[in-house]
């Protein structure tokens, strides 16, 4: 069946470099996926990578993709308090594109 | 920037009564999720809706749900005789203008509407 996992907290320094991490299990997804979501708040989608693809770079975060190992990794540079949300990688699958969402990873950023 | 809107924000129900959540989803878009979240867990797919018809479900889609798209504009999901295990915030969501789901399309979400079943 198809499972992302991904671990529940990062706490990490202003200024800092955080690295959230997302495993999955269903090899037949085409794009996967990093949404962020402040508290009370909707799910905003922050970036997306094809399964093909082992790495894309948007501004100050990074997508590293091993599809091999069925892992996802995103890469926030100079970690900010406005990072401060839950995080959630997320696979396609289905006839439908529905997403699968990972169990989500509390960021703490600390000043 | 466009954008999804559901209401009420927040709906207190008895258990065993019916409630209707609603979205409006983006203009000319043709398909339509709702999620919902559990309190401190993971959002989960309920149903994809396009062409007025469901196009795939979950498990925990079960007969108590259903979903309509009544007048064009508005898309709701039904809960027929809520449970306290429905307790939870519900989200639609409608992906990039032009109807056909291909991947990379942002799947935009609505703020949710927080369902609590006493």
């Amino acid at each position: 069946g198809e499972d992302v996992e991904q671990s529940l907290f990062l706490s990490v320094r202003e200024g800092d470099s955080s690295v959230i991490n997302c495993t999955y299990t269903d090899s037949s997804s085409t794009y996967l996926y990093w949404y962020k979501q402040e508290p009370g708040a909707g799910l905003q989608l922050l970036t997306y990578i094809f399964s093909n693809m082992d790495m894309k770079q948007d501004q100050r975060l990074t997508v590293l993709l091993n599809k091999k190992d069925k892992h996802l990794s995103l890469r926030i540079a100079d970690t900010q308090t406005g990072d401060s949300a839950i995080y959630f990688c997320a696979e396609d699958g289905g006839a439908t594109n529905k997403l699968i969402f990972g169990t989500g990873t509390l960021l703490a950023v600390q000043p | 920037e466009p954008e999804v809107t559901q209401t009420p924000s927040h709906q207190v129900t008895q258990m065993g009564q019916e409630v209707i959540l609603r979205c409006v989803p983006i203009s000319n878009h043709l398909y339509f999720y709702w999620y919902r979240q559990i309190l401190g867990q993971k959002v989960e797919f309920l149903v994809s809706f396009y062409n007025n018809e469901i196009s795939e479900k979950s498990e925990i889609f079960d007969d108590q749900f259903s979903v309509e798209r009544p007048d064009g504009s508005n898309f709701t999901l039904k809960i027929r005789s809520t449970k306290l295990e429905d307790s939870a915030m519900y989200f639609c969501a409608s992906p990039s203008p032009g109807g056909a789901v291909k991947g990379g399309d942002e799947q935009f979400f609505g703020p949710g509407t927080r369902l609590t079943v006493l």
